[in-house]
């Protein structure tokens, strides 16, 4: 059973359309990351989120991308205008048992 | 091995035989690593982990291997079953904490009966 899950499980959208990207821990957690992995790539890191903060965040995370916490559960990935380039996966993680960080099923998004 | 594109390494074995799956790293300050099993359609799965004070660490099946000095990574799995079937990868840590991972580029194992 995954630490997290996430909605939607897939989502197709315009170029230029904001989507949102959810993710629901099972437990309460203080440390969250999101990162992608476009198709038949390796996974990349986007930000870590600690504390109701950005820790860190990538040159992929640039000005279109934002985080929030919206409810003290739910974390969310927002995408303000989508492109064609960020057509991919995108996983929520968390930490638990020390730093081992565990994946959710991912969100696999289209922009057409 | 690296990846090119959507061309991920492959290694083919046999149900039963054992499995060596390698990675390099590519940050001598790493200090925890990390290989996940990913099925298609699916998010990154733990499955081992180990420090760098460490050389090798086991688990059910599965063994990790550090190497520091060549910065090498590997994934023993024994008795290797088509359930293992997946694409693998390494991942490193560093700065402890709860750092990013950094993954590597992936090797597919395919299990034939």
């Amino acid at each position: 059973e995954p630490e997290v899950t996430q909605t939607p499980s897939h989502q197709v959208t315009q170029m230029g359309q904001e989507v949102i990207l959810r993710c629901v821990p099972i437990s309460n957690h203080l440390y969250f990351y999101w990162y992608r992995q476009i198709l038949g790539q390796k996974v990349e890191f986007l930000v870590s989120f600690y504390n109701n903060e950005i820790s860190e965040k990538s040159e992929i995370f640039d000005d279109q991308f934002s985080v929030e916490r919206p409810d003290g559960s739910n974390f969310t990935l927002k995408i303000r205008s989508t492109k064609l380039e960020d057509s991919a996966m995108y996983f929520c993680a968390i930490v638990r048992g020390g730093e081992t960080q565990y994946f959710g099923p991912g969100t696999r998004l289209l922009v057409l | 091995g690296e990846s090119v594109g959507l061309h991920l390494p492959t290694l083919s074995v046999q149900e039963g035989d054992n499995s060596i799956i390698n990675c390099a790293y590519s940050n001598s300050a790493s200090d925890y690593f990390i290989w996940y099993k990913q099925e298609s359609g699916k998010g990154p799965q733990f499955i081992i982990d180990i420090r760098s004070n460490m050389d090798k660490r086991q688990g059910q099946r599965v063994t990790v291997l550090l190497n520091k000095t060549v910065k090498h990574l590997s994934l023993q799995i024994a008795a290797t079953q088509p359930g293992d079937s997946a694409v693998y990868f390494c991942a490193e840590n560093y700065s402890g904490g709860y750092n990013k991972l950094i993954f590597g580029a992936g090797t597919r194992l395919a299990v034939h009966p």
